[in-house]
């Protein structure tokens, strides 16, 4: 089945400094790659999405980027700032569901 | 438009307890999933469905039951309360996959 790792566990950035944060997936059927924040005391949101079919997504400050052939994908954050600071989760989908990674702790140093 | 709403967001249990999570979605999504989140770590599939009537098991099922019998609903249900299932739940519903699923605020359970 498919299995997702997510690197590093924790990343301390100072602010207006870029974080990456990367995943790799072992299933080549996977075809969609979602990003999610999790702040604490809540539940998590999408913040961005890539498909298989694209090799990068830019959103503002947030972009992802794919490779199918290594099969890793990566978040990347431009400029962080304080309210950046969370919990950041990688999934690749697999079916009707969803395969997570463990999660980045993302903290902005001031 | 509320999007995912469960309740409660807090409950304490005591041992051999039971108790029914609630769910619900106005987003008119077909798939729902039933998520636990120990502190520090990731999510864990509990049950999914991906209709009204269907439902399957996910990841960490033992210790829980689930029914779908609206497009909306999709409760949880603890029988035989243990401190192993000390968490937080979390449900989510998503259009037809591959696409992102769109989270709850979480229940916080804690079970003494």
């Amino acid at each position: 089945g498919e299995n997702v790792e997510q690197h590093p566990s924790t990343l301390s950035v100072q602010e207006g400094d870029s974080a990456v944060i990367k995943c790799t997936y072992s299933d080549s059927a996977s075809n969609y790659f979602p990003w999610y924040k999790q702040e604490l005391g809540k539940g998590p949101q999408l913040i961005i999405d890539i498909r298989s079919n694209v090799g990068e997504k830019k959103d503002q400050r947030i972009a992802v980027t794919l490779n199918k052939t290594a099969k890793h994908f990566s978040l990347h954050i431009t400029e962080t700032q304080p309210e950046d600071s969370a919990v950041y989760f990688c999934a690749a989908s697999m079916i009707y569901q969803l395969i997570w990674g463990a999660g980045t702790k993302l903290i902005i140093k001031p | 438009n509320a999007g995912v709403t469960q309740t409660p967001k807090f409950r304490i249990l005591k041992i051999g307890q039971s108790m029914t999570l609630q769910c619900t979605q106005d987003m008119n999504h077909n798939y729902m999933y039933w998520y636990r989140q120990d502190p520090g770590m990731g999510l864990k599939l509990i049950y999914y469905s991906v209709g009204a009537g269907i439902t399957d098991k996910g990841e960490v099922p033992n210790g829980y039951n689930v029914s779908r019998s609206t497009t909306e609903d999709f409760p949880l249900r603890l029988e035989l309360a243990a401190p192993s299932q000390t968490s937080v739940y979390f449900c989510a519903s998503s259009p037809q996959p591959p696409q992102g699923q769109y989270f709850g605020p979480g229940t916080r359970l804690t079970v003494l």
